[in-house]
């Protein structure tokens, strides 16, 4: 039980593209799903909270219009990399409140800009 | 949100045991303990969670002491598969964002 999924698992796309990333709580409903950045060697970067049926509330430094995240349902919510450009290029992990108000993480999305 | 400190990183060996100690001073008091596995290329994986005294499961044991300004992640018989980065982080869970720390990258020897 608690499974994320996301999709897809990687992704290469040409810059000035947008490319849009799904997380899935499988088994669970969350009314909150968190999406995080990661580089290599690096730990993960907090970029949002994703609130169902409202406004996802941003870290500091992070661009709204850049990253535009979506919570329409219980289940599922969405990251859009707007225009992407080379350094945009990651490991994109989202996770969702499940079970005894832990976190369980999806498997991530690696994004490849070129 | 409490700020955590964990080593870099630790080796160890086929077999045996793994402590990994986390700081966590600012601890408030409704905030919960949990500890994740990252293996490279893959979302964190939860191994446990923990208030107070001790909590065992079939992969780890968390110690916290009385005053719950650290806790230890114990790793019983450790295997090459072990090998990883853990991160320990505090919070009130539920709807609560966490912050990660640099976390412990843990190498296990042959």
């Amino acid at each position: 039980g608690a499974v994320v999924s996301q999709h897809p698992s990687r992704v290469i796309c040409k810059s000035g593209t947008s490319v849009k990333i799904e997380c899935r709580s499988l088994d669970f409903q969350a009314t909150t799903m968190f999406w995080y950045r990661q580089f290599p060697k690096k730990s993960l970067m907090l970029m949002a909270t994703s609130n169902e049926g409202s406004k996802a509330t941003y870290e500091q430094g992070v661009e709204k219009d850049k990253f535009l995240i979506n919570h329409a349902s219980l289940t599922l919510s969405t990251l859009t990399v707007t225009s992407a450009h080379p350094e945009d290029s990651s490991f994109y992990i989202c996770s969702a409140v499940g079970r005894q108000e832990t976190q369980y993480f999806g498997p991530g999305t690696r994004l490849l800009v070129l | 949100l409490a700020k955590t400190t964990q080593p870099i990183s630790m080796d160890s060996y086929e077999g045996q045991e793994v402590n990994i100690t986390c700081s966590h001073n600012n601890i408030a008091t409704n905030d919960y303990i949990t500890w994740y596995q990252q293996f490279p290329s893959q979302g964190p994986r939860f191994i446990i969670q923990g208030y107070k005294t001790k909590v065992t499961n079939e992969v780890a044991s968390l110690f916290i002491p009385a005053d719950r300004k650290s806790s230890t992640l114990s790793l019983p018989r450790v295997s090459l598969s072990d090998t990883a980065v853990y991160y320990c982080l505090v919070g009130e869970n539920r709807d609560d964002k966490i912050i990660f720390g640099k976390g412990t990258r843990l190498h296990i020897l042959p």
